[in-house]
């Protein structure tokens, strides 16, 4: 399968600073990308879905202002975490979609642990 | 609006036992269905999925699931299980989000261990 990479993997930040986790297509170009954040025991919830060239959707719930998307080319998407707190911390994974004919299938990345102290 | 519920939330079986992780969905129109496995520093990795047709999907590593639309349901099985297999099992419904993409709902997870 395509491969979908996130930097950092692990990150620990004091309370109060912002926070950079970045997405990378390695495989194919993607005007999509999904960002999803799981807590421990938890399920996968979907954050905000990133478009290549204009603004980002926020679910319900998620703070725009709080959860920075910026889609900066085809093959990167990154997710600011911005005056990060502790229960900020989480695991952070995207995922991107390949909309090759007949396939219908999403990539994930490894994620990215967030622990905010 | 989709849900997925996954009744089981930690399951033990023995090597070469068979198995099977349930998955109940919520969904107003025909369903796409998913199943994940996630192993500890990886992402997701797909199984199968279910878009449309045979209702018995073939998988990945001898996996296989089928689609019970009156049951609502979306089991994952797996006739001889090795130790290999013990992770984190999602099951996740696709709902369309506007052109060729989807938004993933996904259930809490089952985790299986695998006794020698």
């Amino acid at each position: 399968g395509a491969v979908v990479s996130q930097h950092p993997s692990w990150v620990i930040c004091k309370s109060g600073t912002s926070v950079k986790i970045e997405c990378r297509s390695l495989d194919f170009q993607a005007t999509t990308m999904f960002w999803y954040r799981q807590f421990p025991k938890q399920s996968l919830m979907l954050m905000a879905t990133s478009n290549e060239g204009s603004k980002a959707t926020y679910e319900q719930g998620v703070e725009k202002d709080k959860f920075l998307i910026n889609h900066a080319s085809l093959t990167l998407s990154t997710l600011t975490v911005t005056s990060a707190h502790p229960e900020d911390s989480s695991f952070y994974i995207c995922s991107v979609p390949d909309a090759g004919v007949g396939t219908d299938t999403q990539y994930f990345g490894p994620g990215t642990r967030l622990t905010v102290l | 609006a989709q849900s997925v519920t996954q009744p089981d939330i930690h399951i033990t079986v023995s090597e070469g036992a068979s198995l099977e992780l349930r998955c109940n969905y919520s969904y107003g129109a025909t369903p796409y269905l998913f199943w994940y496995v996630q192993s500890p520093g990886q992402g997701l990795q797909l199984l199968l999925k279910y878009f449309s047709g045979d209702t018995l999907v073939q998988g990945i590593k001898g996996f296989e699931a089928e689609f019970k639309r009156s049951q609502s349901s979306f089991n994952l099985r797996k006739p001889s299980v090795h130790w290999s297999d013990a992770a984190e099992y999602f099951c996740a419904v696709g709902a369309r989000s506007g052109g060729s993409n989807y938004k993933l709902t996904f259930g809490k997870g089952t985790l299986l261990t695998v006794n020698p």
